[in-house]
């Protein structure tokens, strides 16, 4: 499988401001997601991250909000912008890889908004 | 909507026993179907995959699919403490849909 790693892997932040997380893959995929999950929930997809072109969100979540950039094939980031408290949650990267297109995930950052 | 579903628990069973996790799906187009263990406080690990109607082993974990039914399950032999965490079902039909997942607590 493919090794995911995400930066920062926590942080707090203060309210109204910016949060931008990196997610780096050891092999080329097509396919990246982003994902939340706040306490006790299941995920929730946020967007595909398109490679040279703009994210797909999904409903819900706008590109002013969560603005993804998808530069290679092995890279992306995530930014929380204008944070509230509503947006303390654990974010996921995750990729779908192989010929059997499973999809693994990256460790998660934690973010706390206060 | 696609939707997929799982009892939320706690679903607790003694260790030494099997723990059986369902899992229904309404789409009846779906090709792939996947189980997570999610251990608190870290990501979902993928633990089984399954893409044919029956049974598929993998040492204590056995996936089990019924596409007529449109149900998935998952046993797991043996349980142990270590087996404790939220298990979700996923599946795969043009996009992924991840049920809420069931919590498993093997007791000692």
């Amino acid at each position: 499988s493919a090794v995911i790693s995400q930066k920062p892997s926590r942080d707090i932040c203060q309210r109204g401001t910016s949060l931008t997380i990196q997610c780096q893959v050891d092999s080329q995929v097509t396919m990246m997601f982003w994902y939340r999950q706040q306490p006790g929930q299941s995920l929730t997809l946020i967007a595909t991250a398109n490679q040279g072109s703009e994210a797909t969100y999904e409903s819900g979540f706008v590109i002013d909000k969560f603005p993804i950039s998808r530069p290679n094939l092995t890279f992306s980031t995530l930014t929380v912008s204008n944070m509230s408290p509503e947006d303390s949650s654990i974010y996921l990267c995750s990729v779908v890889w192989g010929r059997a297109l499973e999809q693994y995930f990256g460790p998660g950052t934690r973010l706390t908004v206060t | 909507q696609k939707e997929v579903e799982q009892n939320s628990g706690p679903l607790s069973v003694p260790e030494g026993a099997i723990a059986s996790l369902n899992c229904t799906y309404s789409d009846r187009v779906s090709q792939s179907f996947f189980w997570y263990r999610q251990y608190s406080g870290k990501s979902p690990e993928l633990i089984m995959s399954i893409y044919s109607n029956g049974d598929k082993e993998d040492g204590r974990f056995t996936a089990q699919l019924n596409k007529a039914s449109q149900y998935v399950s998952l046993l797991i032999r043996d349980s142990q403490p270590s087996d404790s965490a939220t298990y979700l079902c996923a599946v795969n039909s043009q996009n992924f849909v991840f049920g809420p997942g069931t919590r498993l607590s093997v007791l000692p």
